[in-house]
């Protein structure tokens, strides 16, 4: 069963960083791009990250880029994602999924970061 | 950035067939991909590259179009289906998620 759970959530103010962490378990890590994607409260759903299976490659949207960093350690199956510069938009609740192709094939539970002073 | 329109929401009865659609801005192949989300749940994939079953998904759920168009069917409707649906599509860069189609059961 495929697994995936996010840590590091919390609250941060504007301008401080923060770094999450997702372990996967139940598939071959090393197999698979994987990615982040964000929902704010009550609202809809943000693509943020995404890191090729070595991790040779990321990529990002506008909104994120030169902020966040995505990242991946395969002998821990384990991904990351460094958020600085945080600002009030990027209040929301993130999510590691597993990137099949470009489609999300599997979500953990979600973190919430909470940006406020 | 490819813009993905839904309707906001849907109301139907339980048994009856239901069909939620999502329009690109700009065309995207086959590479649009539906989700569910239960409230206080995580996503869920149930239709990928328009009309593929995602695993474990019923087949009351399928899906269909090409190019800008697209359709999420759920027929028939069970209770356990009230949720939001988001499609996205993953052809043009950046990815993009429509704003969601929440569906209440009469």
């Amino acid at each position: 069963e495929v697994q995936l759970v996010e840590t590091g959530g919390g609250l941060v103010q504007p301008g401080r960083s923060l770094k999450l962490s997702c372990v996967a378990s139940g598939f071959t890590f090393n197999n698979y791009w994987m990615s982040w994607t964000r929902q704010a409260p009550g609202k809809g759903l943000e693509w943020v990250a995404s890191i090729t299976n070595s991790g040779g490659s990321t990529y990002y949207p506008d909104s994120v880029k030169g902020r966040f960093t995505i990242s991946r350690d395969n002998a821990q199956n384990t991904l990351y994602l460094q958020m600085n510069s945080l600002r009030s938009e990027d209040t929301a609740t993130y999510y590691c999924t597993r990137e099949d192709w470009g489609r999300f094939a599997y979500w953990g539970q979600g973190t919430l970061v909470t940006v406020s002073s | 950035d490819t813009v993905l329109t839904q309707s906001p929401a849907l109301a139907v009865s339980p048994g009856e067939r239901v069909s939620i659609s999502c329009r690109a801005s700009e065309g995207v192949n086959s590479y649009m991909h539906w989700y569910q989300q239960k409230p206080g749940q995580q996503p869920k994939l149930l239709i990928y590259k328009a009309s593929n079953l995602a695993s474990g998904v019923p087949a009351r759920f399928s899906g269909s179009g090409s190019g800008t168009d697209f359709t999420l069917t759920i027929d028939p409707v069970e209770a356990d289906d009230t949720a939001t649906y988001f499609c996205q599509q993953s052809w043009n860069d950046p990815r993009t998620f429509g704003g969601g189609t929440k569906l209440e059961l009469k």
